[in-house]
């Protein structure tokens, strides 16, 4: 079975800017989730889907948000985005919801400036 | 304050040398998980652990997961530059909810 995929690998966005990220699952798993990664906070969940339904939601403002699409396909838009946004972004999916499994993606890194 | 933590942060040893790293808690898990990330790449899981007292074996790598469900540890024998990596746990934060994982402990095999 082929990994995560997630798109585009790396993004250079400037303050204020908004940026969507997009994550292909695993085939068969319907659970997609979202994570950021920094060297000070370490790996924080931002949302769960489950078939196209948010499912959970970490402590993240309203600027973060996601969804989820039929074939299980999701994407994350941050809008007017901050310096403090520049992170490595992990998609992982998992068959089933809940903090199962998590079957990561390479991961997506945006450099705000 | 993380509700998982890792230590030490960072460790640095020779080929061929033992390692352990610790994830402690003051709250009980239902289950904990290991994954170990590479540069450039999303964490990859390793294992997971489940029954109190519980002891998995990996290869040269180790993991038990504490009688009171608490804490957890990676043991790596004969270590190797090939398991140069952040090891992260991670364990529900409630039954069936959002994963939560600990600030990771990263590893450096000198050959």
């Amino acid at each position: 079975k082929a990994g995560v995929t997630q798109t585009p690998r790396y993004l250079i966005k400037t303050r204020g800017q908004q940026v969507t990220l997009s994550c292909s699952p695993i085939s068969g798993h319907r659970s997609v989730s979202w994570y950021q990664q920094t060297p000070g906070q370490g790996l924080q969940f931002l949302f769960e889907y489950f078939s196209e339904t948010q499912r959970n939601k970490g402590n993240f403002p309203g600027r973060f948000s996601g969804r989820q699409f039929s074939n299980s396909r999701s994407e994350m838009n941050v809008s007017t985005l901050e310096l403090g946004d520049s992170a490595l972004y992990l998609c992982a999916s998992s068959p089933q919801a809940g903090a199962y499994e998590q079957y990561f993606g390479p991961g997506t890194r945006l450099t705000v400036t | 304050t993380q509700l998982l933590e890792q230590s030490p942060q960072f460790l640095s040893i020779q080929e061929g040398e033992n390692l352990t790293v610790y994830c402690n808690s003051s709250s009980v898990f239902s289950s904990l998980q290991w994954y170990r990330q590479e540069p450039g790449e999303g964490p990859v899981l390793l294992v997971t652990v489940v029954t109190g007292g519980e002891v998995k074996k990996l290869k040269r790598l180790t993991f038990q997961f504490g009688d009171a469900r608490k804490d957890s540890s990676l043991h790596i024998t004969a270590a190797q530059p090939g398991d140069t990596g952040l090891y992260l746990c991670a364990g529900p934060k409630a039954a069936g909810n959002k994963l939560t994982f600990g600030g990771g402990t990263r590893v450096l095999v000198k050959p």
